[in-house]
């Protein structure tokens, strides 16, 4: 299996604080992604990565940036979290070339209160 | 925009029962479609599929492509109380960066 980590895995915090989800793999993949996924909504695409300071949108990238400064970690900031981005956010790679496959780290639950 | 759609978005049914879980899509450069198993946590990978008419298997897990119809059946035979989970359909959706569009899901409940 892909080595990735997301940190935290829980977080409670109020409305208007930044919050930053970190996302860290122990291999050398190149295409890191973040979604979110909701109660009838399924997995939503915010941002994506596909190298070192190469980052694009995903369809619901509103209130969110990201970073990549090291193939390793990729990081989800809300600057200013709102209630509507109370959601379970998961992390994935992309480990498989020829079949396409992303793996997914265990997700990380955020309440904004 | 690109869209899957799933159906039905949730099922019971008893050990020992078929399923047929559907899976349609429009998008602008198909690539491929890939089927996750989710239960309490993270999308596990089941199946990538590129071409119609091939079926690929696992177990008692099956599925198939249709290309010009645009959609993707996941079947499961024998249900087991360990297949209840949320089935999730992907589309990649292709251009110079891979991403995965994903459908809403199927919940599945299989009850002993």
């Amino acid at each position: 299996d892909a080595g990735i980590t997301q940190s935290p895995r829980h977080k409670v915090t109020e409305t208007g604080t930044p919050v930053t989800l970190r996302c860290h793999q122990t291999e050398n993949h190149r295409y890191m992604y973040w979604y979110r996924q909701d109660p009838g909504h399924g997995l939503r695409l915010i941002h994506y990565s596909y190298g070192v300071k190469d980052t694009d949108k995903g369809e619901v990238s509103d209130g969110y940036s990201v970073s990549r400064s090291k193939t390793e970690d990729f990081l989800l900031t809300l600057e200013s979290a709102t209630s509507s981005q109370t959601s379970v956010y998961f992390c994935a790679l992309r480990t498989g070339r020829d079949t396409g496959e992303l793996f997914f780290g265990e997700g990380s639950r955020l309440t904004v209160l | 925009e690109d869209k899957v759609v799933q159906s039905p978005l949730s099922l019971v049914v008893h050990e020992g029962d078929t399923v047929t879980l559907n899976c349609s899509y429009e998008v602008t450069n198909f690539r491929s479609l890939l089927w996750y198993k989710q239960e309490k946590k993270a999308p596990t990978f089941l199946f990538m599929l590129t071409s119609s008419g091939i079926e690929k298997k696992s177990g008692r897990l099956s599925s198939i492509l249709d290309k010009k119809e645009l959609f993707s059946i996941l079947n499961i035979t024998a249900t087991q109380t360990g297949d209840s989970a949320i089935y999730l359909c992907a589309v990649n959706s292709g251009g110079s960066n891979y991403k995965l569009t994903f459908g809403k899901g199927t919940l599945l409940t299989v009850n002993p």
